[in-house]
């Protein structure tokens, strides 16, 4: 139980673009995803928290407008990469906490890969 | 900003030894994580120590917590080629969890 799946696993797109990223939660319902980014051979920086239904919260130093997030329903949150550039090429990890579960513990799903050219 | 601190960055072993991690963070807190990442993959998460138990086990992987140190370690025993990964500390702000910058650890049979 508690999977966590993100679509599309890697995706390669032109400067300019924008790109969305979806994150599910398969079979629980999520009360707070949260958005990750990490760079090679670094450590996860959280980007944003979202709740169903609200605006999502984003940690310092990250453009909103850049990185839209929304958390439509209990299942399913997505981000957004508007006008991408080269420097937003990172890996993108989403996670999940389960309504009604250890609120600690967070259920994380496999990753996106964005290379922007 | 970074709570947790692991060391060492990078540590490479033979199958059958044991593997220690340690983690510092700098604030206070409720319970520490920690979770694996097998290269290019999503977080696993393999044991949570809350702030009032000292010592975990799970398997092969025994944790430990000194709040006084603001320290843990996590060791894993035995270990096999499949405990290659990069293994991070997290501690909660709220509801978010700040990770460190996490040990990448070889196993080589």
């Amino acid at each position: 139980g508690a999977v966590v799946s993100q679509h599309p696993s890697r995706v390669i797109c032109k400067s300019g673009t924008s790109v969305k990223i979806e994150c599910r939660s398969l079979d629980f319902q999520a009360t707070t995803m949260f958005w990750y980014r990490q760079f090679p051979k670094k450590s996860l920086m959280l980007m944003a928290t979202s709740n169903e239904g609200s605006k999502a919260t984003y940690e310092q130093g990250v453009e909103k407008d850049k990185f839209l997030i929304n958390h439509a329903s209990l299942t399913l949150s997505t981000l957004t990469v508007t006008s991408a550039h080269p420097e937003d090429s990172s890996f993108y990890i989403c996670s999940a906490t389960a309504s009604g579960g250890p609120f600690e513990t967070q259920y994380f799903g496999p990753g996106t890969r964005l290379l922007v050219l | 900003s970074q709570q947790g601190e692991e060391d060492p960055q990078a540590l490479s072993i033979q199958e059958g030894e044991n593997a220690t991690m340690n983690c510092s963070y700098k604030t206070s807190i409720n319970n520490l994580q920690w979770y694996r990442q097998n290269s290019g993959r999503g977080l696993v998460h393999l044991i949570l120590i809350r702030s009032n138990e000292r010592e975990k086990h799970s398997g092969r992987l025994r944790v430990t917590l000194d709040t006084s140190k603001k320290s843990s370690s996590l060791l894993i025993t035995a270990s096999r080629a499949a405990d290659t990964a990069s293994y991070f500390c997290a501690t909660a702000s709220g509801t978010a969890l700040i990770f460190g910058k996490g040990t990448t650890l070889s196993v080589s049979s």
